[in-house]
């Protein structure tokens, strides 16, 4: 069936280190969107981002829709970022949206 | 502009009891979803409207929730009767949802459901 992946499942960084997170996808997209869930539960969006490459303050995404994939960085991690990120695609098959299992982000102080 | 409104935040019933959530959508957004997640898992897709008509409920329970969005705006998930592994946070999103791909989508801050 259709999957969409993430990885890596959890990263624990010390504040101040850059990550990567990676969005795989088995199937085409009309777009790709990327959360954060915060502490309480609500999810905000980063990026709505269906092909190129985004950049907003120290977060940035890049989706190359040819190859399936999407990546999240975060630059300079403060212990704000801390959380659960998602991805979320948009197929084209059934025009369903359908999310990650996520990647839990810990950064220490 | 106001985000998607949903209520209660929280709620604690018995299993067996009933439980009903509400949302309302960004202005003028025309789809709206329900979505369910359970702890340590990502939201699934209860059901999507599209005004007042159902796109997907494919994975809807059916036997106990029913949701409904009578004039197009405002919509009401139902859970009768509640099972304990219905314990979770019931999401609303809406997106514009013009012709063509879904759009971007806007969540509510959840309502959080456990069941006892």
């Amino acid at each position: 069936g259709i999957q969409v992946e993430q990885s890596p499942p959890d990263l624990i960084l010390q504040e101040g280190a850059n990550s990567t997170l990676r969005c795989n996808f088995s199937d085409s997209v009309n777009n790709l969107q990327w959360f954060h869930q915060n502490p309480w539960g609500q999810l905000i969006n980063l990026f709505y981002i269906p092909s190129g490459t985004k950049q907003n303050g120290r977060l940035s995404a890049t989706t190359v829709a040819t190859e399936r994939y999407s990546l999240l960085y975060i630059s300079s991690s403060q212990t704000t970022d801390s959380g659960v990120y998602f991805c979320a695609a948009d197929l084209v098959r059934d025009d369903k949206i359908i999310f990650g299992k996520g990647t839990r982000l810990h950064i220490l102080p | 502009e106001a985000g998607v409104a949903q209520s209660p935040r929280y709620k604690i019933i018995e299993k067996r009891q009933s439980v009903a959530f509400w949302c309302n959508p960004i202005s003028g957004h025309a789809t709206l979803y329900w979505y369910q997640q359970i702890l340590g898992q990502g939201p699934k897709l209860l059901i999507q409207f599209q005004n007042n008509g159902v796109v997907d409920d494919s994975q809807l329970p059916k036997d106990r929730f029913s949701a409904e969005r009578l004039k197009g705006v405002d919509s009401t998930l139902k859970i009768q009767p509640a099972k304990l592994e219905d314990s979770a946070v019931y999401l609303c999103a809406s997106s514009l949802g013009l012709a063509g791909p879904t759009g971007e989508l806007f969540f509510g801050e959840g309502s959080r459901l456990t069941v006892l």
